[in-house]
This record gives structure tokens, sequence and C-alpha cells, in this order.
């Protein structure tokens, strides 16, 4: 069964150092890729995907993430954080077939001090 | 333009007892889907529409849960005979399509089985 894993369960960082969090995919189907956010009091909320062509996505915020076949990985990428990143961030690909539902990752929560 | 609403946004209930959690997912959007939040993990999808019918409901851990959308807007979710394990943050989701399209999520209701 098509997975996703992410190693970094809670991240704290001061504001403007680079953050780079990890999400491995297991092997198999098409690879379709998301990361989502949700910020404190929010719902979840759309920060990038990747279906195909150039392996780096820019998404909103200044965040990217490098699709790496290689290595089966999708880490998202921002190269200088700020308060307001202070979140959790999930992992997801489609679960399988073409029905879109999402598989998530456990999540990363990410605490960015002032 | 209004976004995927949930009510109610807060349900707190007694072991045993039947609840119905309503989705209003975004105006036009064909695809409903309707994931699990227990704390610390990411969303589990429980189900899947398209239009009126229930595409896919794979993810429905047993036969308490059960959900419609009979004019494929609005979506209930409905449980029988909680149980305290049911405790978490119900998801809702819309997209205009499937695989390929962004799903927007609602702010989620959290059930709280006593």
């Amino acid at each position: 069964a098509q997975s996703v894993s992410q190693h970094n369960h809670h991240v704290i960082l001061s504001e403007a150092a680079s953050l780079e969090l990890g999400c491995n995919y297991s092997y198999g189907g098409t690879v379709n890729l998301f990361w989502y956010v949700q910020y404190p009091g929010q719902h979840l909320q759309l920060l990038l995907k990747y279906f195909s062509g150039d392996p780096l996505v820019k998404g909103i915020k200044g965040f990217e993430a490098e699709f790496i076949k290689s290595k089966f990985s999708f880490n998202l990428r921002k190269p200088s954080v700020q308060w307001s990143d202070t979140a959790e961030y999930f992992c997801a690909r489609p679960r399988g077939g073409n029905t879109g539902k999402l598989i998530f990752g456990q999540g990363t929560t990410l605490q960015v001090k002032p | 333009g209004a976004g995927v609403s949930q009510t109610p946004s807060n349900k707190v209930t007694e072991k045993g007892k039947y609840v119905e959690l309503r989705c209003d997912p975004i105006s036009g959007h064909t695809a409903l889907y309707w994931y699990r939040q227990s704390l610390g993990q990411g969303p589990e999808f429980l189900i899947y529409f398209q239009g009126t019918g229930a595409a896919d409901d794979s993810g429905l851990p047993n036969d308490r849960f059960f959900a419609v959308r009979p004019e494929g807007s609005v979506s209930t979710l409905k449980i029988q005979r909680t149980e305290r394990g049911d405790s978490a943050v119900y998801l809702c989701a819309s997209s205009k399509g499937t695989t390929y399209n962004e799903q927007f999520f609602g702010p989620g209701t959290r059930l709280t089985v006593l």
C-alpha cells in the first residue's frame, strides 16, 4: 500500500533559520505529492504540489520542495523562517486510482521562536 | 468566495449516542471527502463522494459510520452508538474533480465522546 512518512515530528527554529522538513513516499503508482499546512486555529491549506515536470516546486509564502525520485523524497524547504510559519505541516499523496483520496504523513509541528 | 464550512465546530456526546456532522462544500465542487484526524496524527481518509454517490467508502472504520450526500452538495457524516475511540477532529474537503485538483478543507468538527 502506498504510504508517506515524515520523520521530524517536532522542529524548533529561531527566526531567520533555514528549514527543511523531510517527507518520504513509498514506491508504486503515479507519484503526485502535496504539502499542506495548518496554522494554529485554522484549517488545512495547500502549500504546494508536484505532479510532473520540474522537480523543484515553488509554493506560497516562500516555501519550495524538491522531488528526488532516487531517494523517494519530497522535502519541504524555506531559506529563512518567520515566527508566522509556526504551524503543523503535512506531506500527502493520493492513495491510488483516480479518486484523489489522500494519504497523509504524521505531520511535523514547527515552532519558530522570535 | 465562501470556503468549506462544517457544523458544529464542536460536539460533545455520551458513549452510545448518535451524532451527525455536516459539511457544506464549495459551490460547484463535485468531489467531497471526509477525513478523521486523531491527536498527533495526519488526517485519515474515510469516504469520498463524486456527485451524490459514495464512490469509495473504504476508509469507514465500521458499520457504525455512514455518510450521505443526497443532492450532490451538502454531506452528512452519521455515527451510531458512539464510542470513546471515535473522539477526533472530522474534516471535510471538496474539490472540482479528483486526483489533479486541490482539495479545500473545512475547519473540522471536534467530536468528543465521554
